[in-house]
This record gives C-alpha cells, sequence and structure tokens, in this order.
C-alpha cells in the first residue's frame, strides 16, 4: 500500500517568506509526526498528534512554527517569516499508536535564502 | 539525564566484524523498542523492534533488551561496507497526558564498515 508522502520535496524561498509543508500520512494511521533534521544532526522532534487528543507541541522551536492535522488525515506544517536557521529536511512520520513503528515519508528539503 | 542516549560515534568496523551498537533510556515504563536505519540523505527505514527481554534475531540483526537494566542493543554480524548508516535507537515512552504514548529517539550512532 501507499507509504506517508510528503509535498513538497524540496522547497527554496527567501529569508521572511512563509512556507508550508504538507504530509500524507498513512490510511488508518491515528499519530502523526513531524521532526526537523539539520545537515549531518539527529532528529529533533517538533510537534505530535494523536487521534483527537491536543497536539504535544512542545518540539516546536518558536512561535514561527505550527501545525495543524484534520481528524487522522493530511497535516500541513507551516513556517513563518522562514530565517536561515530553519533550512533543514522536515520529516513526517505517521503510526497506529504513539508508541507503534513509526513510517517515515521521504521528507521535504527546505532551503531558507 | 536524556530519555534516550545513544553513543554518537562514528563506530568503525571492519568488513566481516560484529558491530554492536547501545541504546539506554530512563523511563522504567517502557514497553517498545525500535532500532531504524538512516542512510545519509535519506529516510529512517525500521530495521528491528523488540518488546520482551532477551534476544530477537532477523538475518544478520540481533536486538538485545534488557528492562531491568534499561538498555536495549543491536548486533550486526558479517558487517557490509552497505551496513554503513546512522543507527536510531527509539524509545517508547509512556506519557500520562496522552494516553497513546510517545516515541522518542536517541540521537543515533553512525557506523562505518571498512572493506
Amino acid at each position: 500500500g501507499a507509504g506517508v508522502s510528503q509535498s513538497p520535496s524540496n522547497k527554496v524561498t527567501e529569508k521572511g517568506k512563509d512556507v508550508e509543508l504538507r504530509c500524507d500520512p498513512i490510511s488508518g494511521h491515528t499519530a502523526l509526526y513531524w521532526y526537523r533534521q539539520r545537515l549531518g544532526q539527529g532528529l529533533e522532534f517538533l510537534i505530535y498528534f494523536q487521534g483527537n487528543s491536543a497536539p504535544d507541541k512542545s518540539g516546536l522551536p518558536s512561535d514561527r512554527f505550527s501545525a495543524e492535522r484534520t481528524g487522522e488525515s493530511v497535516s500541513t506544517l507551516t513556517i513563518q517569516r522562514t530565517q536561515q536557521e530553519d533550512s533543514a529536511v522536515y520529516l513526517c512520520a505517521s503510526s497506529l499508536g504513539g508508541v507503534e513503528t513509526q513510517y517515515f515519508g521521504p521528507g521535504t528539503r527546505l532551503l531558507v535564502l | 539525564q536524556k530519555e534516550v542516549e545513544q553513543n554518537s560515534g562514528p563506530l568503525s568496523v571492519p568488513e566481516g566484524a560484529i558491530a554492536s551498537l547501545n541504546c539506554t533510556y530512563s523511563d522504567r515504563g517502557s514497553q517498545s523498542f525500535f532500532w531504524y536505519r538512516q542512510y545519509s540523505g535519506k529516510s529512517p527505514e525500521l530495521i528491528m523492534s523488540i518488546y520482551s527481554n532477551g534476544d530477537k534475531e532477523d538475518g544478520r540483526f540481533t536486538a538485545q533488551l534488557n528492562k531491568a537494566s534499561q538498555y536495549v542493543s543491536l548486533l550486526i554480524r558479517d558487517s557490509q561496507p552497505s551496513d554503513s548508516a546512522t543507527y536510531l535507537c527509539a524509545v517508547g515512552l509512556l506519557v500520562i497526558y496522552n494516553q497513546g504514548g510517545k516515541l522518542i529517539f536517541g540521537q543515533g550512532t553512525e557506523l562505518s564498515v571498512k572493506p
């Protein structure tokens, strides 16, 4: 079946612009995670959605970052007023439950000039 | 103390040797444990999951779990250059306010297998 998909695969933007990243999880997966991975670094947790529970936003680095998810479907991560330090790969993962196997999408490579 | 800790490496082993990757975790209530592999420029992919104390083998890979010591490891036998990657340990953390819990990743160990 279809895996986790993300779009766009690459995004180049200018400093100060807003960007929106999209994640389509595997159908039926109630849990959805967003991570940031800078070049040569580990996974940095950003936000976690689990069913209808309030999202865990504890990893969002600043109020410029926000994310939404409608039900158990698509999620969007929005970065407002992008900065050069936002340049990274943004990974989305979904799972059947919060502590179950996560399946990762291919990521969105964001470059802020 | 970090919730999930791994040595960052790099760990370098010769081809054909056994590579041993280690991970410790802080939450004694954790029940699910995973090893992921991430090649440079790619997304993490699942290698193995383990839920019970002891060893679990899958081909050249063996995961070992010791809940009393809060320790999980991954052994790679007959290491190949194609095994060169970053290996991520992930632990299911029980979160009181969210009954579904949450998966926490370590920072990863870089493995290099030399021909």
